[in-house]
């Protein structure tokens, strides 16, 4: 079974911290690394992609790939209450199938 | 533009009806997706179409039915469904050869009587 894993949470920081969300993932063949950010009763929104080894920056949001240790990370810099939802780390495979993690909820308290 | 539309929004159906839920995209994707999720659960993914074609079913029982009739639209059919498989019924897609993001729509929440 492929897994990926995330810390449940929650994760609370207060506004204008850096908030760190981790995921590691047993499938060494996997090519593609998403986060994706979900608020209570709607759907997953792309926040991120990573496809190589290194940081990605976006704006207040840089995503960690570390492909030797299976180990993907998001950051989250000046972090606004609205940053307030569930962290979701997904992993494809070969086959274009993408697993999601638990997911992480991060709470941001102003 | 990066919209998946789905309808209905909510259903609330017994176990002996049938219904379908509808997905729609306009960005030129080839690869669409239904997903279903629990409450505080990740998404779980059910089935996959690549160029119109069904090229994963994760063992989903036989009550839910994928259509996929051209490329930018995605049919779920229900029939005789149980209570436990109320949920949020997510649809995304994604371009098949190009990159590998997803893009969701708003879900169908869906109520088994």
């Amino acid at each position: 079974q492929k897994e990926v894993e995330q810390n449940s949470g929650p994760l609370s920081v207060p506004e204008g911290a850096i908030a760190s969300l981790n995921c590691t993932y047993s499938d060494r063949g996997s090519q593609s690394f998403f986060w994706y950010r979900q608020y209570s009763g709607k759907s997953p929104e792309l926040i991120m992609f990573i496809y190589s080894n290194g940081d990605k920056e976006d704006g207040r949001f840089t995503a960690q790939l570390n492909k030797a240790s299976q180990y993907v990370s998001l950051l989250i810099r000046d972090s606004q209450p609205s940053d307030s939802a569930t962290y979701l780390c997904a992993v494809v495979g070969g086959l274009n199938d993408m697993r999601f993690g638990a997911g992480t909820r991060l709470t941001v308290k102003p | 533009d990066t919209e998946v539309t789905q309808t209905p929004k909510h259903l609330v159906m017994g176990m002996t009806n049938k219904k379908s839920l509808k997905c729609e995209q306009h960005m030129g994707h080839r690869a669409m997706y239904w997903y279903k999720q629990k409450a505080k659960k990740p998404p779980e993914l059910m089935f996959v179409y690549s160029y119109e074609k069904l090229s994963i079913n994760e063992s989903v029982p036989s009550r839910f039915s994928p259509e996929c009739p051209n490329s930018s639209l995605l049919n779920l059919h229900l029939h005789a469904l149980q209570p436990e498989d109320s949920a949020l019924y997510l649809c995304a897609s994604s371009h098949r050869d190009r990159t590998y993001e997803q893009y969701f729509g708003p879900g169908t929440r869906l109520t088994v009587t």
